[in-house]
């Protein structure tokens, strides 16, 4: 069973550009989900997507907007970087809840805003 | 605010050492918590999804405890090995129509051959 993939690994743009990332999950998983990791922090809450809609959305300015598809791939993007959105971006997916419930993570997009 | 805090923030112990850590979470809006190890260069991986107050689950020589009426969760690793080497991440996930998990800072552990 092929894991959570997540494209790029690495990524460098320049203040004011927009990104996007992309997510695909675990093949029958509906959900995914998006944390961002700066350093000392831990992993924040961007949002969650459920058979494309979005349940639920961290405490993030508006400049991070998501979205996924039918398929269930899920992307990410943010407009106007900022120095401060240099982070690591995670994406997770999941099958069910409960105790079955874990969440599977992908490797991760490394953005580097300059 | 939904807080979840964890500690110690970092531990040193020496191989053979059996180490433990807390995670504390609110006593509302319970529906799991979720235990992660995250090594370096990888992706954190699930340990533990823990839905029920007073459960007690095992991995080998990890376990990990759950009291959800006072908010708290210890992991406990008895006899850490380098391998064992990693952050460890706690998740309290929210009740209701979401997937929302909230993650502690973590415990970082360094086991010493």
């Amino acid at each position: 069973k092929a894991g959570v993939t997540q494209t790029p690994r690495y990524l460098i743009k320049t203040r004011g550009q927009q990104v996007t990332l992309s997510c695909s999950p675990i093949s029958g998983h509906r959900s995914v989900s998006w944390y961002q990791q700066t350093p000392g922090q831990g992993l924040q809450f961007l949002f969650e997507y459920f058979s494309e809609t979005q349940r639920n959305k961290g405490n993030f300015p508006g400049r991070f907007s998501g979205r996924q598809f039918s398929n269930s791939r899920s992307e990410m993007n943010v407009s106007t970087l900022e120095l401060g959105d240099s982070a690591l971006y995670l994406c997770a997916s999941r099958g069910v809840r409960g105790e079955n419930g874990e969440a599977f993570f992908g490797q991760g997009t490394r953005l580097t805003v300059v | 605010i939904l807080n979840v805090e964890q500690s110690p923030q970092s531990l040193h112990v020496q191989e053979g050492d059996s180490t433990n850590f807390t995670c504390s979470f609110p006593s509302s809006n319970f529906y799991a918590l979720h235990w992660y190890r995250w090594e370096t260069a990888k992706s954190p991986e699930a340990l533990f999804v823990m839905t029920l107050n007073g459960d007690e689950k095992k991995k080998g020589r990890i376990s990990a405890t759950l009291n959800t009426k006072e908010g708290y969760s210890y992991l406990y690793i008895k006899g850490s090995q380098p391998e064992d080497s990693a952050t460890y991440l706690c998740a309290f996930e929210v009740s209701g129509n979401t997937g929302k998990l909230i993650f502690g800072q973590g415990t970082t552990l360094q086991v010493k051959p």
